[in-house]
């Protein structure tokens, strides 16, 4: 299973939005409505920022916000602010009980 | 409160063995879909196994074969047995719940520990 592919780094201002793209295949990203994105911070515990697509766990800031389209997701951050900076992933479920993750984002903050 | 701690990482030479545990307290390690997911230096996350709360389980075909995952419920601890250790399985290992609803499958992990450290090398 090949990892999901993402951009390596996504830039911005505070203030602006951005947006990380999660390409996958028919076989994963295509095939379910089961996305999640995850915020990392190096050294700490990963952080679910999304789930089944565009579904946000309680707590997370609604500045965050998902979406899909055939065999790509998409991560949406409004409003960028600092704290925003930390390595993103999305995760796809890919059949058979298996999972794929993205390559990973590292989005910098300017 | 809700947590996850692993332990167990260390140093260990290709071939080797070494088991991993996962601490969970503020729920039930049996009552749920437990995973780990690991990370190579400067790479990114992978998944590496999940745990059923029925028994099921399911591995990667990177360590299919080598590694086992089971639970202690007494201890309420998740366990990844890995042998036949090799370089590239070299990683911080996180354990994670899968947060859906008590009998639905939506594959995600909403609870994650902070990791331990597995080096292999000789």
């Amino acid at each position: 299973q090949s990892a999901l592919t993402q951009p390596a780094s996504v830039s911005g201002s505070p203030g602006q939005s951005i947006t990380i793209s999660c390409t996958g295949t028919s076989s994963d990203v295509g095939n379910y409505n089961l996305v999640s994105w995850y915020q990392h911070h190096p050294g700490k515990a990963p952080k679910l920022m999304i789930h089944e697509v565009s579904k946000r766990p309680s707590g997370v800031s609604n500045r965050f916000s998902g979406s899909k389209s055939g065999n790509t997701a998409s991560l949406t951050i409004s409003g960028l602010q600092a704290e925003d900076e930390a390595d993103y992933y999305c995760c796809s479920y890919a059949g058979s009980s298996t999972y794929v993750f993205g390559t990973g984002t590292k989005v910098t903050v300017l | 409160e809700v947590q996850l701690v692993e332990t167990g990482g260390g140093l260990i030479q290709p071939g080797g063995s070494l088991r991993l545990s996962c601490e969970a307290s503020g729920f039930t390690v049996g009552g749920t879909c437990m995973n780990w997911v690991r990370q190579a230096p400067g790479k990114g996350l992978e998944w590496v196994s999940v745990l059923y709360s029925g028994g099921s389980t399911y591995y990667a075909d990177s360590v299919k074969g080598r590694f086992t995952i089971s639970r202690d419920n007494s201890k309420n601890t998740l366990y990844l047995q890995m042998n036949s250790l090799r370089v590239e399985d070299t990683a911080v290992y996180f354990c994670a719940r899968d947060g859906s609803p008590r009998g639905y499958y939506y594959y995600y992990m909403d609870v994650w520990g902070k990791g331990t450290t597995v080096t292999v090398s000789s």
